[in-house]
């Protein structure tokens, strides 16, 4: 029982373009969500984070949209460099005290 | 200056066999966390204490005791290792969970745990 789909495994993108990554939701009683990224043999690092009171959080060349009646949100990374390159892995919590879940991760390759 | 470390890095050994994966966090956290990535790649928490105490045991085989010694440290002692137990478990650490920055988590580098 999947609580955070991320559908996509894999993502190839150019240089300089913009990156999408997404992922839906199915618990509606999710009200924070993150985004990490995990390079090989490294432990995932926390990226960016989005309460549901907002839908859009921007840093830097990272932004964070959610969509709180689709249960989907998207992560875009403008522009993309080459060292964007690694998984993706959406996070959702109850911000009652209860566990991330976390999704399967989609793996993104930014092509020089 | 590693922020969340573990030892070792990789372990291979026998079904059967009893073995521990430690981690320690120098960032003054009070939340320490073990995660296990298995074959399908999902990445699931398997405890969490705060402040050495047992917060979230989520459904984990009696065969895993983990001990928090004091609130950097926090261990993984496995029993009767099986073939199941092979994936990749990650140590990780926030500020007290009930608060977004407690969902900021630091990952150590994980440790692959390789059973034959």
């Amino acid at each position: 029982d999947q609580q955070v789909k991320q559908n996509s495994p894999s993502l190839s993108v150019q240089e300089g373009r913009i990156s999408i990554l997404n992922c839906d939701y199915t618990n509606s009683m999710f009200d924070y969500f993150l985004w990490y990224k995990k390079y090989p043999a490294e432990g995932p690092t926390f990226l960016i984070s989005i309460s549901s009171i907002k839908d859009k959080n921007e840093d830097g060349r990272f932004t964070v949209f959610l969509n709180k009646s689709a249960k989907h949100l998207s992560l875009h990374i403008v522009p993309s460099q080459p060292g964007d390159s690694a998984v993706y892995f959406c996070a959702a919590a109850n911000s009652g005290n209860t566990p991330l879940v976390f999704g399967k991760g989609t793996r993104l390759s930014v092509i020089a | 200056d590693t922020a969340v470390s573990q030892t070792p890095k990789y372990l291979v050994t026998q079904m059967g066999n009893d073995k521990s994966i430690k981690c320690e966090q120098n960032l003054g956290h009070d939340t320490m966390y073990w995660y296990k990535q298995d074959s399908k790649k999902f990445l699931k928490i398997m405890f969490s204490y705060n402040n050495k105490e047992l917060i979230i045991n989520e459904t984990v085989p009696n065969r895993f005791s983990p001990k928090s010694p004091d609130k950097a440290h926090l261990n993984l002692h496995i029993n009767s290792l099986e073939l199941g137990d092979s994936a990749v478990y990650f140590c990780a650490s926030s500020h007290g969970l009930g608060s977004a920055r407690g969902y900021e988590q630091y990952f150590g580098p994980g440790t692959r745990l390789t059973v034959t």
